[in-house]
């Protein structure tokens, strides 16, 4: 099974503030890599597909980057709105897989 | 507008049955591939069960293969998954998706299978 190993577990983060937050496949999975969202209490969002494809309706402020094994989840100044847990999944191989998440917390 | 709407969840012992529906409006039900993922409280995602247009593809990861049961009426655009031999792992919420060929690009609301006698 691919492993997604995300990074850091958990993000302190000041509104307005530029971050990125990491996600690391145990092999490649090409670009077929998905990035969601996960207010609290929520059902999850697709923010990110295909690595760096933007979704509908998604502020411009997320941008997805990345193929192979290296991963990564941009946000381009930090809203309030944006505090949630972001989960990376691999759409490569069976069986698909998420990572853990990366929680974002403000600071 | 897209509504995933699940439903049949609930306390049930170990070793039991239940099974989960899916009620999908606003979109075309036969034309997408569906899936169930489930999360555990606090914890996090797990993709257990996509079927295929028709029904006649379906794939299981190990931990439910042989248990869980996906299945998909078109004609009434529901989906539904039955659980047999619960174990109290697979206490979660269960969440009904829209495949979007790749990514997961609707949820449902989720509902909540507790296993515990």
């Amino acid at each position: 099974d691919v492993v997604l190993t995300q990074s850091p577990a958990t993000l302190s983060v000041t509104p307005g503030e530029r971050i990125s937050l990491s996600c690391r496949a145990s092999e490649s999975v090409d670009t077929y890599l998905h990035w969601y969202q996960q207010k609290p209490n929520e059902s999850p969002r697709l923010l990110i597909k295909y690595a760096s494809q933007s979704i509908s309706g998604i502020p411009s402020r997320f941008s997805g980057s990345g193929s192979g094994t290296d991963f990564t989840l941009s946000i381009n100044g930090v809203e309030l709105e944006d505090l949630s847990i972001y989960y990376c999944q691999q759409g490569n191989s069976l069986p698909y897989t998420f990572g853990a998440g990366t929680k974002l917390e403000l600071k | 507008e897209v509504q995933l709407v699940e439903s049949g969840g609930g306390l049930v012992q170990p070793g039991r049955s239940l099974k989960l529906s899916c009620a999908a409006s606003g979109f075309t039900f036969s034309n997408y591939y569906m899936a169930w993922v489930r999360q555990a409280p606090k914890k996090g995602l797990e993709w257990v069960a996509t079927i295929s247009t028709s029904g006649s593809r379906t794939y299981y990861p190990d931990s439910v293969k042989g248990r869980f049961t996906i299945s998909r009426d078109n004609a009434k655009s529901s989906l539904y998954l039955q659980m047999n031999s619960l174990k109290s792992e697979d206490t979660a919420t269960y969440y009904c998706a829209r495949r979007e060929l790749g990514p997961l690009d609707y949820w449902g609301q989720g509902v909540m299978v507790t296993v515990s006698s």
